[in-house]
């Protein structure tokens, strides 16, 4: 099963409104990372937050990460039509001491309405 | 912009064909990671190569399926006897140092269609 799993699984708001997509993982992490995908496209990574972080903030984005719910929030303020992407939330998860591969959730599309 | 380059951005190959996919990591970074992707799911890992060596192949099918990172020159992913359910979207991507801790920067992927 998924060890990241975003919700909803689509979103679509105006231009101007506050966009938050949750995310749910299930076993410890060494950190939680957010990426963003536009069609047709790679991942792009937006921001990293480590397992002793509570809040991270870049640009129009704030990410929370709650460890003692497994989960994490990201938060784009103010959105714009070029915010329309799917994203990911990928855990790096412990595994043997070391931290080597990401674990993908299914994603989150996220449509911003002019 | 020396970004994670993949090349061919799309691919058909009939079935029982090979499907050879390069990736180019970014100017020094040492560590490359396979991912495939389905329509409409997130990425799965499917290999972590350092510079000759395979570090974790967890997530790569036991068949048909090889990676390789040489000294010189890109990784690559080969598929051998390609099936219909390979078709999908591989991406690479690649980071600096250790991967804990460090983002991973991802290629524009290559598309694979098998016919």
């Amino acid at each position: 099963s998924q060890q990241g799993e975003e919700d909803p699984q689509a979103l679509s708001i105006q231009e101007g409104e506050n966009a938050t997509m949750n995310c749910s993982y299930k076993t410890s992490i060494n950190n939680l990372q957010w990426y963003r995908q536009n069609s047709g496209r790679g991942l792009v990574h937006l921001i990293l937050i480590r397992s002793n972080e509570r809040e991270k903030h870049s640009g129009r984005l704030r990410v929370t990460l709650d460890t003692s719910k497994k989960s994490s929030s990201l938060l784009i303020t103010a959105s714009r039509a070029a915010d329309t992407a799917s994203y990911f939330c990928a855990t790096d998860a412990l595994a043997g001491g070391s931290a080597r591969q990401l674990t993908f959730g299914s994603g989150t599309q996220l449509t911003v309405l002019p | 912009n020396a970004g994670v380059m993949q090349n061919p951005r799309h691919l058909v190959r009939r079935r029982g064909q090979e499907a050879r996919l390069r990736c180019s990591p970014m100017k020094g970074h040492s560590h490359v990671y396979w991912y495939r992707q389905l329509p409409e799911e997130g990425l799965k890992f499917m290999v972590y190569l350092q510079k000759e060596n395979i570090i974790d192949e967890s997530g790569m099918p036991k068949e048909r399926f090889s990676a390789e990172f040489p000294k010189e020159g890109p990784s690559i992913l080969r598929i051998q006897q390609v099936v219909r359910g390979d078709s999908a979207a591989y991406f690479c991507a690649s980071s600096f140092g250790q991967p804990a801790n460090q983002p991973q920067h991802f290629g524009d992927g290559t598309r694979l269609s098998i016919l």
